[in-house]
């Protein structure tokens, strides 16, 4: 059991270039969910996933793109990176409903923007 | 406009004392709490959480307190060992909207130092 996997660890971007950051899980969860930690601010939502084929807008969503691939695979994408981009994201899954916030969180991707 | 705040970005104990991290929150309607703990270079993990119904849960050496009149909930580590060392992040949810869907709010965190 892999819990939840994030592709690539590590990643530097020239502004105006684009990626797209991968998370798996195995835990057959319904919900999935993209944040984003800066110093000082704790983890910030940018998208979620409720279900299958379902997203919606986190609180700081501009300059992103996600997909909900299958139920296993939720994907981030900037399309035109920007500095203030410089973070590092977490990807997570949870059960979903509202019995269940547990959120299980993947590793991490440091993404440096110049 | 953080709705859950951890005024304490750092705290150093010694070993064996206790740990004592707060966390104060702004929105009423939140009524699930949550801590996890993060090593460097790695996701985060959940550790405790806390129904709004309860003012108390314990877990081995970790209780959270939950003063909902004072919007205020605390992590109490005793005691304290070298690998509690991390960072303490504070959460929050409110489970009974029904458009939740598991969405929640991070506090800024609090790095804990236990020392020998």
């Amino acid at each position: 059991n892999a819990g939840v996997t994030q592709t690539p660890k590590f990643q530097v971007l020239k502004t105006g270039q684009s990626m797209t950051l991968q998370c798996a899980q195995d835990m057959n969860h319904n919900s999935m969910y993209w944040y984003r930690q800066d110093p000082g601010m704790g983890l910030r939502l940018i998208y979620y996933s409720a279900s299958e084929g379902t997203t919606d807008k986190g609180e700081v969503p501009n300059g992103y793109n996600v997909s909900r691939l299958n139920k296993r695979e939720f994907s981030l994408r900037l399309e035109s990176a920007a500095p203030s981009q410089t973070s590092v994201y977490f990807c997570a899954s949870s059960e979903g409903g509202s019995s269940y916030n547990e959120q299980f969180f993947g590793p991490g991707t440091r993404l440096t923007v110049l | 406009d953080q709705q859950v705040k951890q005024n304490s970005p750092s705290l150093s104990v010694q070993e064996g004392r206790i740990s004592i991290l707060n966390c104060d929150y702004t929105n009423s309607m939140f009524d699930y709490f949550l801590w996890y703990k993060k090593y460097p270079a790695e996701g985060p993990t959940f550790l405790i959480s806390i129904s709004s119904i309860k003012d108390k849960n314990e877990d081995g050496r970790f209780t959270v307190f939950l003063n909902k009149s004072a919007k205020h909930l605390s992590l109490h580590i005793v005691p304290s060992q070298p690998g509690d060392s991390a960072v303490y992040f504070c959460a929050a949810s409110e489970r009974g909207r029904a458009d939740s869907w598991g969405k929640l709010q991070f506090g800024a965190g609090t790095q804990v130092v236990v020392t020998p």
